[in-house]
């Protein structure tokens, strides 16, 4: 597709089970980022992913997150035994890689609701 | 570590009024400055971006300007529009130390409305 494309749009899952967020990074973009954003809160960053290198996992809250990542294509992003602290916007974000200053291009979000 | 520094909204204008929003930032060497906004029910969208000193980013009639010795990238409009009320988010990305990542690094955002 033309960008990047985030599922489920919205999710609303009980305290305690497990989701699994999916990303489309946008055709022939070799990052992948995965951000969060609570409500009325600026974004953190989660993980990051290129090619075939150790991904970045210097964002993750804790060890309930994880993500993985098949080739330069889609992404997962998996919280087990979700906590209401867990809802938020999960943002994907894809980019080219080269030498500084490119554009990130967003996806629209996963809405998580953990009631 | 590298952070954003941007005004804390909300900041409600009158159309056709000047907006300001600043933003300041803490890197070391050059990062690469953006500014991102967020129309109400839509994703995060690049409004404008500077990769070096005293460049100007502008789309949109938005401009912001890199300032190395005030580490400054405030966002301007001469004339606000109604359609230009979304929330908007400073942030850098330093691939120099971040070990070959674009990583950005956000502000915590300014929710701008502009009333007719």
């Amino acid at each position: 597709g033309a960008g990047v494309s985030q599922s489920p749009s919205n999710k609303v899952t009980e305290k305690g089970k497990d989701v699994e967020l999916r990303c489309d990074p946008i055709s022939g973009h070799t990052a992948l980022y995965w951000y969060r954003q609570r409500l009325g809160q600026g974004l953190e960053f989660l993980i990051y992913f290129q090619g075939n290198s150790a991904p970045d996992k210097s964002g993750l809250p804790s060890d309930r997150f994880s993500a993985e990542r098949t080739g330069e294509s889609v992404s997962t992003l998996t919280i087990q035994r979700t906590q209401q602290e867990d809802s938020a916007v999960y943002l994907c974000a894809s980019s080219l890689v080269s030498r500084g200053g490119n554009t990130i291009y967003f996806g629209e979000g996963s809405w998580l609701t953990v009631v | 570590g590298d952070s954003v520094t941007q005004m804390e909204g909300p900041v409600t204008l009158s159309e056709e009024a000047f907006l300001t929003i600043n933003c300041t930032y803490t890197a070391t060497g050059y990062p690469s400055l953006f500014w991102y906004v967020q129309y109400p029910g839509e994703g995060l969208q690049l409004l404008l971006k500077a990769t070096k000193a005293d460049d100007k980013g502008s789309n949109k009639g938005f401009e912001a300007t890199y300032r190395k010795e005030t580490t400054s990238f405030h966002l301007e409009k001469g004339s606000v529009q109604v359609s230009d009320s979304a929330v908007y988010f400073c942030a850098l990305s330093n691939f120099a130390t971040q070990g070959g990542s674009e990583k950005l690094v956000f502000g915590k955002g300014t929710k701008l409305t502009v009333n007719p």
